[in-house]
């Protein structure tokens, strides 16, 4: 696609609830992040994937929080059991070449704004 | 110590001003940088990278310092249209290069 798409834009959950949120990469991107930034935050980094491989997931919060991309594609960001310290914005974002390689440039998508109440 | 430190702001100046930011980073095998802009309820969009001889774009000048491991923004000429969020951008050495935000800094600029 054209650009990086996430969807549900908006999402309110009750406390408790399980959410999934969906990453749409630009084609053919390797690299893909998901971010949490809370208000008045900046980004902070979730878990990295290139390709399918989930390579970092060191800034997932808790167990409660997992991320696959099963075919190195579409990603999807599951939160279970959501806490009100869950509400954030939660951005995608991918690059077109391995990280291992010069400077890269993330697009990121509009984001997916969670409210957990 | 956060990986990327930045003055949050706000920085309030008027039109026409010239406007500095600076970014600390910790890690000092850290490769690439970048200032990225955000305005409100949007995502984040790369304004520029930083490259270790400086570089200029128009009115905005990035300059990186390794030796004090800091990067800068300069802004000439603030429009009203530069008000918005500066991040500042850490992408790591090594390993698959994790990419570092820092919280940002608030420009508004007044008429």
């Amino acid at each position: 696609g054209a650009g990086v798409s996430q969807s549900p834009r908006y999402k309110v959950a009750k406390r408790g609830q399980d959410v999934a949120l969906r990453c749409d990469p630009i084609s053919g991107h390797v690299s893909l992040f998901w971010y949490q930034q809370a208000l008045g935050q900046g980004p902070e980094f979730l878990t990295y994937f290139q390709n399918e491989a989930q390579l970092d997931k060191s800034g997932l919060p808790s167990d409660r929080f997992f991320a696959e991309r099963p075919e190195g594609s579409v990603s999807t960001l599951k939160i279970q059991r959501t806490q009100q310290e869950d509400s954030a914005v939660y951005l995608c974002a991918s690059s077109s070449r391995g990280t291992d390689s010069g400077a890269n440039v993330l697009t990121f998508g509009a984001g997916s704004r969670l409210t957990v109440l | 110590r956060k990986e990327v430190e930045q003055d949050p702001g706000p920085f309030n100046v008027p039109e026409g001003a010239t406007v500095a930011f600076n970014c600390t980073y910790s890690n000092s095998a850290s490769q690439s940088f970048f200032w990225y802009r955000q305005d409100c309820r949007k995502e984040p969009k790369l304004l520029m990278s930083v490259y270790s001889s400086g570089n200029e774009d128009g009115r905005f000048t990035a300059q990186l310092n390794r030796a004090s491991q800091y990067i800068s923004l300069l802004i000439r000429d603030s429009k009203l249209s530069d008000s918005a969020t500066y991040l500042c951008v850490v992408k790591e050495s090594g390993g698959y290069q994790k990419v570092t935000f820092g919280i940002g800094t608030k420009l508004q600029v007044i008429p």
